[in-house]
């Protein structure tokens, strides 16, 4: 079975551009999650959806950062305008209620603001 | 509020020593579940166990094994034998049933493992 997905891997985009990082979830999960993992903050929470809902998104640090969940198989979290102090790996997890609440996670997308 | 403490930063140990990766969680709620994750250099996190409130019976998998002590709040993973394919970055994590029904991972700080030859 494929795993969850994250396009792109690396991004470089100068400040003030706008960035749209994707994600595929496992086949079957209901839950999908976006974290933010830097040096400083650590493994952060940015929003979760549940049946592609969104469900909490209060560790979405401002405006800039949305995200949407059309379907029950894909997933976008856009920056706009970037800024260098966004610069983070960016991962994508999903889980299903039934199978005990692990997430399994993307490989990240590694995101640079110059 | 839950709050995990992974105190130890980093550990550094030779081949075929024992270690010990240490977890301590807070929560107010009954219902939880704690989880080890596991990030190698590659960087892709790698789920390696869970365990619910209700059970503390002590796991092992292969060189890998956890403590789950409800009374000091700990949830402790030892690896036996390491090897240099153990280094990685361990962490630990919580969920709640109350409000998130489970749903939000917290995680703690993480401990760099260095095993080297």
């Amino acid at each position: 079975d494929a795993g969850v997905i994250q396009s792109p891997r690396h991004e470089v985009t100068e400040m003030g551009q706008e960035v749209t990082l994707r994600c595929k979830p496992i086949s079957g999960h209901n839950s999908l999650f976006w974290y933010r993992q830097t040096m400083m903050r650590g493994l952060e929470l940015l929003i979760y959806f549940n049946n592609n809902v969104p469900i909490d998104d209060s560790g979405m640090p401002e405006d800039r950062f949305s995200a949407k969940m059309p379907n029950a198989s894909f997933s976008t979290l856009k920056i706009q305008p970037s800024e260098p102090r966004d610069s983070a790996v960016y991962f994508c997890a999903s889980s299903l209620e039934d199978q005990g609440y692990e997430q399994f996670f993307g490989p990240g997308t590694r995101l640079t603001v110059l | 509020a839950q709050k995990v403490t992974q105190a130890q930063t980093e550990i550094s140990v030779v081949e075929k020593e024992d270690v010990t990766l240490d977890c301590v969680y807070e929560t107010r709620d009954t219902t939880y579940y704690l989880f080890w994750y596991k990030q190698p250099p590659s960087g892709e996190l790698v789920f390696l166990i869970r365990r619910n409130s209700f059970d503390e019976q002590n796991e092992i998998s292969g060189r890998y094994s956890w403590n789950f002590q409800k009374s000091t709040s700990s949830f402790n993973f030892t690896i036996t034998a390491s090897q240099v394919v153990d280094s990685a970055v361990y962490f630990c994590a919580l969920s709640e049933a109350e409000d998130t029904g489970f749903q939000k991972l917290v995680f703690g700080t993480g401990t760099r493992l260095l095993v080297s030859p």
